[in-house]
């Protein structure tokens, strides 16, 4: 168990809907990072937040959007969803905040967009 | 450019025995991670070797880092049947953007 956590675990919705991934990161790590991973494209870094402030960005698309809250749990939002939009998509927390070092990766949201 | 390719894609070896396998990048980095990803599941943070270092153990792990051939490779010594996975490496450049780019990844199986 890494120490985060991310609901929901599933997700099945459907094309041109929007979702709300979450993440709570281990006890007092300060970074979060959020990744998708698809068979096609890898896993691929989309955002990191540092304590409340965006910190580097991946290749996160503009339908995508994410935010960390002051209790440092982070969403990710993703809205007019198309089919490729399915995979799973991890949440990692670290406590570093410039560079990217040892992140602990959470279980993962599988969604589905049908 | 792509960072981080691994090479195998696959690779399956017998228990107790040494599997070993390898990462190129394209640009200098500041430091280079190893993680391993069980079925489905997160991944798990192995090592990371700084561009300054060359070489690295941890258990039965051990990691090389050549900057000057942009490679690195994971060795795992005396195989178990939990060492079944698929083992990324990453990397984040030292110049340009700024984010952490990971390799396809090889999907090591070990045999009884």
């Amino acid at each position: 168990d890494s120490g985060v956590t991310q609901t929901p675990k599933h997700l099945i919705t459907a094309t041109g809907q929007r979702v709300t991934l979450r993440c709570s990161p281990r006890s007092g790590d300060l970074s979060v990072y959020w990744y998708q991973q698809s068979l096609d494209q890898g896993l691929q870094f989309l955002i990191q937040y540092y304590n409340g402030e965006e910190r580097a960005k991946g290749n996160i698309l503009e339908r995508f959007s994410a935010q960390q809250f002051p209790d440092l749990h982070s969403e990710l939002n993703l809205s007019s969803l198309e089919l490729g939009d399915s995979a799973l998509y991890f949440c990692a927390s670290s406590g570093g905040g410039q560079g990217f070092f040892e992140q602990y990766f959470g279980p993962g949201t599988r969604l589905t967009v049908t | 450019s792509q960072q981080g390719e691994e090479d195998p894609q696959a690779l399956s070896i017998q228990e107790g025995e040494n599997a070993t396998m390898n990462c190129s990048y394209k640009t200098s980095i500041n430091n280079l991670q190893w993680y391993r990803q069980n079925s489905g599941r997160g991944l798990v943070h192995l090592i990371l070797i700084r561009s300054n270092e060359r070489e690295k153990h941890s258990g039965r792990l051990r990691v090389t880092l050549d900057t000057s051939k942009k490679s690195s490779s994971l060795l795992i010594t005396a195989s178990r049947a939990a060492d079944t996975a698929s083992y990324f490496c990453a990397t984040d450049a030292k110049q340009g953007e700024d984010k952490i780019i990971f390799g396809k990844g090889t999907r090591l199986h070990i045999l009884p």
